[in-house]
Protein backbone atom coordinates (compact mmCIF):
# COMPACT_ATOMS: atom_id res chain seq x y z
CA UNK A 1 0.00 0.00 0.00
CA UNK A 2 1.01 3.37 -0.67
CA UNK A 3 1.84 5.71 2.13
CA UNK A 4 2.58 9.17 0.08
CA UNK A 5 0.17 9.17 -2.95
CA UNK A 6 -0.42 11.63 -5.81
CA UNK A 7 -3.41 10.82 -7.43
CA UNK A 8 -3.40 13.05 -10.26
CA UNK A 9 -0.76 11.55 -12.95
CA UNK A 10 -0.81 14.76 -15.07
CA UNK A 11 -1.79 19.06 -14.83
CA UNK A 12 -1.55 20.98 -17.84
CA UNK A 13 -1.54 24.55 -16.89
CA UNK A 14 -1.54 28.08 -18.41
CA UNK A 15 1.57 30.25 -18.44
CA UNK A 16 1.02 32.54 -15.60
CA UNK A 17 -1.51 30.70 -13.87
CA UNK A 18 -1.22 29.16 -10.45
CA UNK A 19 -0.31 25.46 -10.96
CA UNK A 20 -1.50 23.23 -7.62
CA UNK A 21 -0.16 19.93 -7.45
CA UNK A 22 -1.40 17.58 -4.52
CA UNK A 23 0.22 14.78 -2.27
CA UNK A 24 -1.99 12.45 0.50
CA UNK A 25 -0.13 10.51 3.35
CA UNK A 26 -1.68 7.97 5.27
CA UNK A 27 1.30 7.23 7.70
CA UNK A 28 0.75 9.77 11.03
CA UNK A 29 4.63 9.07 11.91
CA UNK A 30 5.56 11.12 8.88
CA UNK A 31 6.39 15.10 9.55
CA UNK A 32 8.90 16.18 7.52
CA UNK A 33 7.85 16.53 3.85
CA UNK A 34 9.33 17.53 0.54
CA UNK A 35 8.95 18.38 -3.01
CA UNK A 36 11.19 17.08 -5.76
CA UNK A 37 11.46 18.44 -9.25
CA UNK A 38 12.74 16.05 -12.46
CA UNK A 39 13.48 17.18 -15.81
CA UNK A 40 14.01 14.24 -18.20
CA UNK A 41 17.63 12.34 -18.27
CA UNK A 42 18.23 14.23 -14.79
CA UNK A 43 17.49 13.18 -11.24
CA UNK A 44 15.34 14.24 -8.59
CA UNK A 45 15.99 17.57 -7.33
CA UNK A 46 15.02 19.43 -4.26
CA UNK A 47 13.03 22.23 -4.56
CA UNK A 48 11.17 23.28 -0.94
CA UNK A 49 10.42 21.31 2.12
CA UNK A 50 8.03 21.51 5.33
CA UNK A 51 8.29 20.37 8.73
CA UNK A 52 4.80 19.22 10.75
CA UNK A 53 5.45 22.46 13.36
CA UNK A 54 4.78 24.20 10.09
CA UNK A 55 1.89 24.96 8.07
CA UNK A 56 2.97 26.90 4.87
CA UNK A 57 6.42 27.20 3.50
CA UNK A 58 7.24 29.92 1.17
CA UNK A 59 10.17 30.02 -1.15
CA UNK A 60 9.75 32.88 -4.42
CA UNK A 61 6.71 31.44 -6.44
CA UNK A 62 6.91 28.00 -4.71
CA UNK A 63 4.84 27.84 -1.58
CA UNK A 64 4.03 24.11 0.13
CA UNK A 65 0.80 24.04 2.79
CA UNK A 66 0.79 21.17 5.20
CA UNK A 67 -3.02 20.27 6.52
CA UNK A 68 -1.71 17.59 9.38
CA UNK A 69 -5.27 16.96 10.44
CA UNK A 70 -6.29 15.93 7.06
CA UNK A 71 -2.48 14.18 6.13
CA UNK A 72 -2.43 16.39 3.21
CA UNK A 73 -0.10 18.63 1.42
CA UNK A 74 0.21 20.92 -2.06
CA UNK A 75 2.73 22.79 -3.92
CA UNK A 76 1.29 25.86 -5.25
CA UNK A 77 3.82 27.59 -8.00
CA UNK A 78 2.39 31.06 -9.00
CA UNK A 79 2.86 32.33 -11.86
CA UNK A 80 3.71 29.17 -13.45
CA UNK A 81 6.05 29.59 -16.21
CA UNK A 82 7.35 26.48 -19.11
CA UNK A 83 10.45 26.19 -17.51
CA UNK A 84 8.35 24.71 -14.34
CA UNK A 85 7.00 21.50 -16.76
CA UNK A 86 8.37 18.61 -15.44
CA UNK A 87 7.56 15.82 -12.89
CA UNK A 88 7.08 16.81 -9.38
CA UNK A 89 7.12 14.22 -6.80
CA UNK A 90 6.10 14.42 -3.25
CA UNK A 91 8.37 12.66 -0.72
CA UNK A 92 8.06 12.44 3.32
CA UNK A 93 10.54 10.75 5.92
CA UNK A 94 9.98 10.82 9.77
CA UNK A 95 11.79 13.65 11.67
CA UNK A 96 13.47 11.74 14.10
CA UNK A 97 15.03 8.58 13.41
CA UNK A 98 14.01 9.06 10.18
CA UNK A 99 16.27 8.56 7.34
CA UNK A 100 14.50 7.10 4.12
CA UNK A 101 12.38 9.18 1.82
CA UNK A 102 8.97 7.77 0.69
CA UNK A 103 7.97 9.35 -2.37
CA UNK A 104 4.58 9.22 -4.18
CA UNK A 105 4.61 7.89 -7.83
CA UNK A 106 5.09 12.09 -9.08
CA UNK A 107 2.62 14.42 -10.93
CA UNK A 108 3.54 15.54 -14.54
CA UNK A 109 3.22 19.31 -15.05
CA UNK A 110 3.05 21.13 -18.27
CA UNK A 111 3.06 24.79 -18.51
CA UNK A 112 1.53 25.82 -21.83
CA UNK A 113 2.93 29.10 -23.22
CA UNK B 1 32.51 16.21 -7.02
CA UNK B 2 30.13 18.76 -7.38
CA UNK B 3 27.51 16.58 -7.77
CA UNK B 4 26.45 12.48 -7.11
CA UNK B 5 27.88 10.82 -9.90
CA UNK B 6 26.50 7.49 -10.99
CA UNK B 7 27.95 5.36 -13.70
CA UNK B 8 27.11 3.34 -15.98
CA UNK B 9 24.27 5.35 -17.08
CA UNK B 10 22.78 2.57 -18.76
CA UNK B 11 23.92 -1.03 -18.57
CA UNK B 12 21.91 -3.73 -20.20
CA UNK B 13 22.60 -7.24 -19.23
CA UNK B 14 21.52 -11.02 -19.80
CA UNK B 15 19.20 -12.82 -17.16
CA UNK B 16 21.45 -14.54 -14.98
CA UNK B 17 24.71 -12.28 -14.96
CA UNK B 18 26.00 -9.95 -12.15
CA UNK B 19 25.93 -6.27 -12.60
CA UNK B 20 27.96 -3.84 -10.39
CA UNK B 21 26.35 0.22 -9.98
CA UNK B 22 28.77 2.82 -8.77
CA UNK B 23 27.94 5.77 -6.95
CA UNK B 24 29.97 8.80 -6.29
CA UNK B 25 28.49 10.97 -3.57
CA UNK B 26 29.15 14.50 -3.24
CA UNK B 27 32.59 15.56 -1.22
CA UNK B 28 31.91 15.77 2.27
CA UNK B 29 28.71 14.11 2.58
CA UNK B 30 28.37 11.25 4.99
CA UNK B 31 24.94 9.89 4.64
CA UNK B 32 23.90 7.77 1.07
CA UNK B 33 21.04 6.24 -0.19
CA UNK B 34 20.30 3.83 -2.52
CA UNK B 35 16.99 3.84 -4.38
CA UNK B 36 15.21 2.02 -6.75
CA UNK B 37 12.61 3.24 -9.12
CA UNK B 38 10.49 1.41 -11.87
CA UNK B 39 8.83 3.10 -14.40
CA UNK B 40 6.07 5.23 -13.77
CA UNK B 41 7.12 4.82 -9.71
CA UNK B 42 8.55 7.26 -7.27
CA UNK B 43 11.71 6.37 -5.96
CA UNK B 44 12.32 3.14 -3.78
CA UNK B 45 14.28 2.90 -0.67
CA UNK B 46 16.96 0.02 -0.65
CA UNK B 47 19.63 0.88 1.44
CA UNK B 48 21.88 3.52 3.44
CA UNK B 49 25.31 4.37 4.23
CA UNK B 50 26.31 6.35 7.57
CA UNK B 51 29.67 6.70 6.20
CA UNK B 52 31.09 3.10 5.66
CA UNK B 53 28.40 1.82 8.32
CA UNK B 54 25.11 0.40 7.10
CA UNK B 55 22.49 0.49 9.45
CA UNK B 56 19.41 -0.83 7.43
CA UNK B 57 19.61 -3.33 4.44
CA UNK B 58 15.46 -3.63 4.96
CA UNK B 59 14.41 -2.36 1.64
CA UNK B 60 16.85 -4.69 -0.58
CA UNK B 61 14.54 -7.26 -2.51
CA UNK B 62 16.29 -10.16 -2.10
CA UNK B 63 19.69 -11.56 -0.89
CA UNK B 64 20.92 -11.07 -4.66
CA UNK B 65 21.26 -7.27 -3.90
CA UNK B 66 23.90 -6.01 -1.93
CA UNK B 67 26.07 -2.68 -1.49
CA UNK B 68 29.16 -1.49 0.18
CA UNK B 69 30.97 1.71 0.94
CA UNK B 70 34.27 0.54 1.96
CA UNK B 71 36.15 3.50 2.51
CA UNK B 72 33.16 6.26 3.04
CA UNK B 73 32.65 7.82 -0.07
CA UNK B 74 32.06 5.42 -3.09
CA UNK B 75 29.21 3.23 -2.96
CA UNK B 76 28.94 -0.22 -5.43
CA UNK B 77 25.69 -1.67 -5.52
CA UNK B 78 25.97 -4.83 -6.98
CA UNK B 79 22.97 -7.53 -8.13
CA UNK B 80 23.82 -11.11 -8.86
CA UNK B 81 21.71 -13.28 -10.50
CA UNK B 82 19.92 -10.62 -12.35
CA UNK B 83 16.83 -11.48 -13.42
CA UNK B 84 14.11 -9.53 -15.39
CA UNK B 85 11.79 -8.24 -12.65
CA UNK B 86 15.28 -5.83 -11.44
CA UNK B 87 15.31 -3.67 -14.62
CA UNK B 88 14.20 -0.56 -13.42
CA UNK B 89 16.23 3.05 -12.77
CA UNK B 90 19.14 2.90 -9.47
CA UNK B 91 18.94 6.19 -7.95
CA UNK B 92 21.65 7.21 -5.61
CA UNK B 93 21.44 9.95 -3.39
CA UNK B 94 23.92 11.39 -0.81
CA UNK B 95 23.28 13.94 2.31
CA UNK B 96 24.94 16.27 4.64
CA UNK B 97 23.91 15.11 7.75
CA UNK B 98 24.78 11.49 9.94
CA UNK B 99 20.93 11.41 10.80
CA UNK B 100 18.62 12.37 7.88
CA UNK B 101 15.96 14.07 8.99
CA UNK B 102 15.63 17.12 7.50
CA UNK B 103 18.62 16.65 5.61
CA UNK B 104 17.97 17.47 2.00
CA UNK B 105 18.86 14.37 -0.01
CA UNK B 106 20.86 14.59 -3.65
CA UNK B 107 20.10 12.58 -6.42
CA UNK B 108 22.74 11.48 -9.33
CA UNK B 109 20.85 10.86 -12.41
CA UNK B 110 20.30 7.33 -12.04
CA UNK B 111 21.85 4.46 -13.69
CA UNK B 112 19.03 2.60 -16.18
CA UNK B 113 19.31 -1.14 -15.65
CA UNK B 114 17.75 -3.44 -18.02
CA UNK B 115 17.88 -7.06 -17.95
CA UNK B 116 17.10 -9.17 -21.36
Amino acid sequence: DQQVKQNSPSLSVQEGRISILNCDYTNSMFDYFLWYKKYPAEGPTFLISISSIKDKNEDGRFTVFLNKSAKHLSLHIVPSQPGDSAVYFCAASEEFGGYQLTFGKGTKLSVIP
Amino acid sequence: GAGVSQSPRYKVTKRGQDVTLRCDPISSHATLYWYQQALGQGPEFLTYFNYEAQPDKSGLPSDRFSAERPEGSISTLTIQRTEQRDSAMYRCASSLARVAAKNIQYFGAGTRLSVL
